[in-house]
């Protein structure tokens, strides 16, 4: 069956340093991948769609990669800070099918 | 302002009674989706609907019911028959899918947290 790992230990990086967070999946050929921030008791926000064709996308102070060879997607976070800290969900997706979300990855960034 | 919203933001039920969560958005888009989210585990799917009067179950549907009499309401029951109701459930809408041109971005409301008493 289909299945996505997120790093399961949360990371605790220094502010001004660089997080980055890994999503692996298996059993799985998806031609999206979405990646969104949870805060605690609230609901997810979509930051960053990636399709299997794009390699690297970049907004702001996020990067997201899509390796469909390793089956894996990296989202760094530069120059962290403070208020970045929260879970990040990843969600890949195939055109008409359902989002399959990993369990996420709790980042915390210390001043 | 567009979005979604669900309500009530905690409920409390005894064990045996049915309870209904709502979820109502105003971004006009034809495709609602229930979510259940429990500690340290990603979302699962309950129920999604792509259209008008149309549901599917999703990988977790047992228990629970819904139905989408309305483009903009897709409340949620959680059924005496739900084994552990505890969690915190999550509505969501997206675009529905034009051949090739959705890319999937859902759009969450705030959640519900539901506590078995």
């Amino acid at each position: 069956s289909q299945k996505i790992e997120q790093n399961s230990e949360a990371l605790n990086i220094q502010e001004g340093k660089t997080a980055t967070l890994t999503c692996n999946y298996t059993n799985y050929s998806p031609a999206y991948l979405q990646w969104y921030r949870q805060d605690p008791g609230r609901g997810p926000v979509f930051l960053l769609l990636i399709r299997e064709n794009e390699k690297e996308k970049r907004k702001e102070r996020l990067k997201v990669t899509f390796d469909t060879t390793l089956k894996q997607s990296l989202f760094h976070i530069t120059a962290s800070q403070p208020a970045d800290s929260a879970t990040y969900l990843c969600a890949p997706y195939n055109q008409g099918g359902k989002l399959i979300f990993g369990q996420g990855t709790e980042l915390s960034v210390k001043p | 302002d567009g979005g979604i919203t669900q309500s009530p933001k905690y409920l409390f039920r005894k064990e045996g009674q049915n309870v209904t969560l709502s979820c109502e958005q105003n971004l006009n888009h034809d495709a609602m989706y229930w979510y259940r989210q429990d500690p340290g585990q990603g979302l699962r799917l309950i129920y999604y609907s792509q259209i008008v009067n149309d549901f599917q179950k999703g990988d977790i549907a047992e228990g629970y019911s819904v139905s989408r009499e309305k483009k903009e309401s897709f409340p949620l029951t959680v059924t005496s028959a739900q084994k552990n109701p505890t969690a915190f459930y999550l509505c969501a809408s997206s675009i529905a899918s034009p051949r090739g041109t959705n890319t999937g971005e859902l759009f969450f409301g705030e959640g519900s947290r539901l506590t078995v008493l």
